[in-house]
């Protein structure tokens, strides 16, 4: 079966300091996909990225930045000189031919606070 | 544009209560979900469609039904509400089932409690 941790439960930075979120995953299928959510204090659940295993490329978008490794099976998220505006809940999640056809298994998340 | 619209934001039950949550989307996907976020958890399936009048079983269903008429809406319905199902509830949507069909598009939650 899939699963997801997250095991940073709270971070605590202060402004334009980076961080990294961390996001280790277990499935047994070769082809599966990976995902990062935010979820600021408003409520909603912000998209950030998908990764399918088949791509081990690094991304960067802005400050953020992703860091895929098959061979520790993570996927870890990193936010370059931090902002106040990041403080979110930040989720990783995992899509796999063992769940239904759009399942997404989710991490705990990380609760993510950037002191001024 | 609306994208996925899930109405009431807040609800008190007493428990016993019965009520639906409704969900809409308005860009034609195929599939739509159900999910509950429960402190120290991430969200858990508990529902979800993969076209109008299919429904399956997610991970947590029990004390939860759904129906889809419709390609546009996926209502959840408890039955006899218990204090366990107190918890945010996410209606989520994707034009297409395939797994990579990209993101799952999250409506802003439904925030349910039961005394």
């Amino acid at each position: 079966a899939q699963k997801v941790t997250q095991a940073q439960t709270e971070i605590s930075v202060v402004e334009k300091e980076d961080v990294t979120l961390d996001c280790v995953y277990e499935t047994r299928d070769t082809t599966y996909y990976l995902f990062w959510y935010k979820q600021p204090p408003s409520g909603e659940l912000v998209f950030l990225i998908r990764r399918n295993s088949f791509d081990e490329q690094n991304e960067i978008s802005g400050r953020y930045s992703w860091n895929f490794q098959k061979s520790t099976s993570s996927f870890n998220f990193t936010i370059t000189a931090s902002q106040v505006v990041d403080s979110a809940v930040y989720f990783c999640a995992l899509s796999d031919l063992s769940g239904s056809a759009r399942q997404l298994t989710f991490g705990s998340g990380t609760q993510l606070t950037v002191l001024p | 544009n609306a994208g996925v619209t899930q109405t009431p934001k807040f609800q008190v039950l007493k428990t016993g209560q019965s009520m639906t949550l409704q969900c809409a989307q308005d860009m034609n996907h195929e599939y739509m979900s159900w999910y509950r976020q429960d402190p120290g958890m991430g969200l858990r399936l508990i529902h979800y469609s993969v076209g109008a009048g299919i429904t399956d079983q997610g991970e947590v269903p029990n004390g939860y039904n759904v129906s889809r008429s419709t390609t546009e809406d996926f209502p959840l319905r408890l039955l006899s509400a218990a204090p366990s199902q107190t918890s945010v509830y996410f209606c989520a949507s994707s034009y297409s089932i395939k797994r990579d069909a990209g993101e799952l598009f999250f409506g802003e939650g439904s925030r349910l409690t039961v005394l």
